[in-house]
């Protein structure tokens, strides 16, 4: 079956500096999956921050970016310069190519010192 | 306020009862969704209904069982819980099944069973 593996389960960054969260993707069905970053803050529900459906393009959205790489299969989540308010968890999930069942991987707690 | 919401937030109990939570979405959608999140934060799809009508079960327990009264409602029962029953319970929705379509989630029910 699918999956989605996210090796660092704990990532401390000092602000304003920059941050990449690792995700390598497994997929079995037919077709290149669609890539997602879910994002949680506390106290929040799951909430979708970036998406890409197309191999090799890039998604972006508040100032994090995430580029499908079919290659590699891999979709890193960067920022160059991170704010205390983007701490949270961020998971990364892919659903197939014309499905819908979203697989996650197991999350990355961000913690951003002030 | 256009939501997916949750209760209860947490619920402690004792192997062998039932427990009852629920899900409603303020957003309009047709399709919603339960996942369990277990200790390892692995995040697993466990049902989708579309339009009151089951579209995914996923291999879970004949112990649960969603129950969907309309298309704004889906709530999760578990009869007689088991001490792995003990997660963090997420319902989610999104406009339709497709594949494009954004899931939003709520913030989860905590379930303990001691």
């Amino acid at each position: 079956g699918d999956s989605v593996t996210q090796t660092e389960g704990q990532v401390t960054v000092s602000e304003s500096k920059s941050l990449i969260i690792n995700c390598t993707y497994s997929a079995t069905s037919i077709g290149y999956p669609n890539l997602f970053w879910y994002v949680r803050y506390p106290g929040e529900g799951l909430q979708l921050l970036l998406k890409v459906i197309t191999a090799g393009q890039k998604g972006s959205s508040r100032g994090f970016e995430a580029t499908y790489n079919k290659e590699a299969t891999s979709f890193h989540l960067q920022k160059a310069s991170v704010q205390e308010s983007d701490s949270a968890v961020y998971y990364c999930a892919l659903s197939p190519h014309m499905g819908y069942k979203l697989t996650f991987g197991t999350g990355t707690s961000l913690l951003v010192d002030p | 306020e256009t939501a997916v919401f949750q209760t209860p937030n947490y619920h402690v109990t004792q192997v062998g009862n039932e427990v009852s939570f629920n899900c409603k979405q303020t957003l309009g959608h047709d399709t919603m969704y339960w996942y369990k999140q277990d200790s390892k934060k692995l995040l697993k799809i466990m049902f989708s209904y579309n339009n009151k009508q089951l579209i995914v079960n996923e291999t879970v327990p004949r112990r649960f069982s969603p129950q969907s009264s309309d298309k704004a409602h889906l709530n999760l029962r578990i009869k007689s819980v088991e001490p792995e029953d003990s997660a963090v319970y997420l319902c989610a929705s999104s406009y339709d099944w497709g594949e494009y379509a954004e899931q939003f989630f709520g913030p989860g029910t905590r379930l303990t069973v001691l």
